[in-house]
């Protein structure tokens, strides 16, 4: 049970493209769903929280302008990188979760901006 | 002072060894905390979650936690190769029901050697 998924696992693009990454919850519904960011060798990073049919709280420095966050069901949230550059290639990784229970991680998506 | 603390090591264990993974938290309010596993290049996977005082088993790993302390530790007994890994430990900081947002540490890096 609790099984996240997580689309597209690998990203290279171009610097100017915006990126979309799919975050799925496929044998629950999640109430909030949380994306986070990760560097070599560092901890992950929330980057904002997001609950269904409402806005996302975004993290101090995190910009909400760049970091779209669309969370339309209970089992889909979104997110699009705008006009990506080099500084945002990492490793972005969703988590979702129901109730009281704990996160459940999707496999991450690795972006790499040329 | 960091809100989650670990030890970023390597720690490093001879095959068959117990593993200790120790972990510090600030709010002394926290209520719930969780460690994970995460391999290189992958997202992180929970191990075990623990809400009280005390020892919690799950086959060979054990959660120990004292709240008086504000110490949560992993133990991995019968350590393998397969263990290592970096162990994430994750605190909702605050009371239970403050929207499941997890503060992590910056993780432990296990080695368990031949």
């Amino acid at each position: 049970g609790a099984v996240v998924s997580q689309h597209p696992s690998w990203v290279i693009c171009k610097s100017g493209t915006s990126v979309k990454i799919e975050c799925r919850s496929l044998d629950f519904q999640a109430t909030t769903m949380f994306w986070y960011r990760q560097f070599p060798k560092q901890s992950l990073m929330l980057m904002a929280t997001s609950n269904e049919g409402s806005k996302a709280t975004y993290e101090q420095g995190v910009e909400k302008d760049k970091f779209l966050i669309n969370h339309a069901s209970l089992t889909l949230s979104t997110l699009t990188v705008t006009s990506a550059h080099p500084e945002d290639s990492s490793f972005y990784i969703c988590s979702a979760v129901t109730a009281d229970q704990p996160q459940h991680f999707g496999d991450g998506t690795r972006l790499s901006i040329l | 002072q960091k809100e989650v603390e670990q030890n970023s090591g390597p720690l490093s264990v001879p095959e068959g060894a117990i593993a200790s993974l120790n972990c510090t938290y600030s709010d002394r309010v926290s209520q719930s905390f969780f460690w994970y596993r995460q391999y290189s290049g992958k997202s992180p996977e929970l191990i075990m979650s623990i809400y009280s005082n005390g020892d919690k088993e799950d086959g060979r790993f054990t959660a120990q936690l004292n709240k008086a302390s504000q110490y949560v530790s992993l133990l991995i007994r019968d350590s393998q190769p397969s263990d290592s890994a970096t162990y994430l430990c994750a605190v909702i900081v605050g009371p239970t029901g403050g929207g499941n947002k997890l503060t992590f540490g910056t993780g432990t890096q296990l080695k368990v050697e031949l």
